[in-house]
């Protein structure tokens, strides 16, 4: 069973620039969420994707944005990189079911905005 | 809305103590509850859950008992190893329909085992 993998790893981007990651999801899972973790925080929810449309969004703005294609992966999109945006970004995939089956977490890529 | 919290870090043991994290939530519906585990350079890992009231989680040797009355889910280990350092999270999850899963997390608590 292939996992979630995310790529790049690092990623050193100015301020006011574009930047996407990229996550591929684990194999049989049909829905992908992105978060945001700070340093010596907890994830925070971006958004969620699934049939290749966005069905949850939290508290981030629209210059957040994303794409899921076909084979289930995903793109996350920053644009007007701000110093805030400095984190570790992390994409989770899951099965659309009922049963509140948990997420599967990739290693996850460290944005540093300078 | 939905909310998560945990007892501050960081913690320090030494190895083969009692480990407690508390863990306490809010929610409006009925919530799953996780614990996952996060290594250094790493992403989150699921360690246990428990889909409904006086459901026990467990997963090497880790556990938790979801609590509805005083809407707890504390990780407990009875002997604790080097090998345990690491960040912990606790979250619950609520189910929104066709609407997936709403996730939220706790603020982590750091653990450091020594020998």
């Amino acid at each position: 069973e292939t996992g979630v993998t995310q790529s790049p790893t690092h990623l050193i981007k100015t301020r006011g620039q574009q930047v996407t990651l990229r996550c591929s999801s684990q194999s049989g899972h049909n829905t992908v969420s992105w978060y945001q973790q700070a340093l010596g925080q907890g994830p925070q929810f971006i958004f969620q994707y699934y049939r290749e449309e966005e069905n949850g969004r939290g508290n981030f703005p629209p210059r957040f944005s994303g794409l899921q294609f076909p084979n289930y992966s995903s793109e996350l999109n920053v644009n007007a990189l701000e110093l805030d945006d400095s984190a570790l970004y992390l994409c989770a995939s899951s099965r659309m079911t009922g049963d509140n089956s948990p997420l599967h977490f990739g290693n996850g890529t460290r944005l540093t905005v300078t | 809305g939905d909310s998560v919290t945990q007892m501050e870090g960081p913690v320090t043991l030494s190895e083969e103590a009692f480990l407690t994290i508390n863990c306490t939530y809010t929610a409006t519906g009925y919530p799953s509850l996780f614990w996952y585990v996060q290594y250094p350079g790493e992403g989150l890992q699921l360690l246990l859950k428990a889909t409904k009231a006086d459901d026990k989680g467990s997963n090497k040797g880790f556990e938790a008992t979801y609590r509805k009355e005083t809407t707890s889910f504390h990780l407990e280990k009875g002997s604790v190893q080097v090998s345990d350092s690491a960040v912990y999270f606790c979250a619950l999850s609520d189910h929104r329909g066709n609407y997936g899963q709403n996730f939220v997390f706790g603020p982590g608590t750091r653990l450091s085992v020594l020998p």
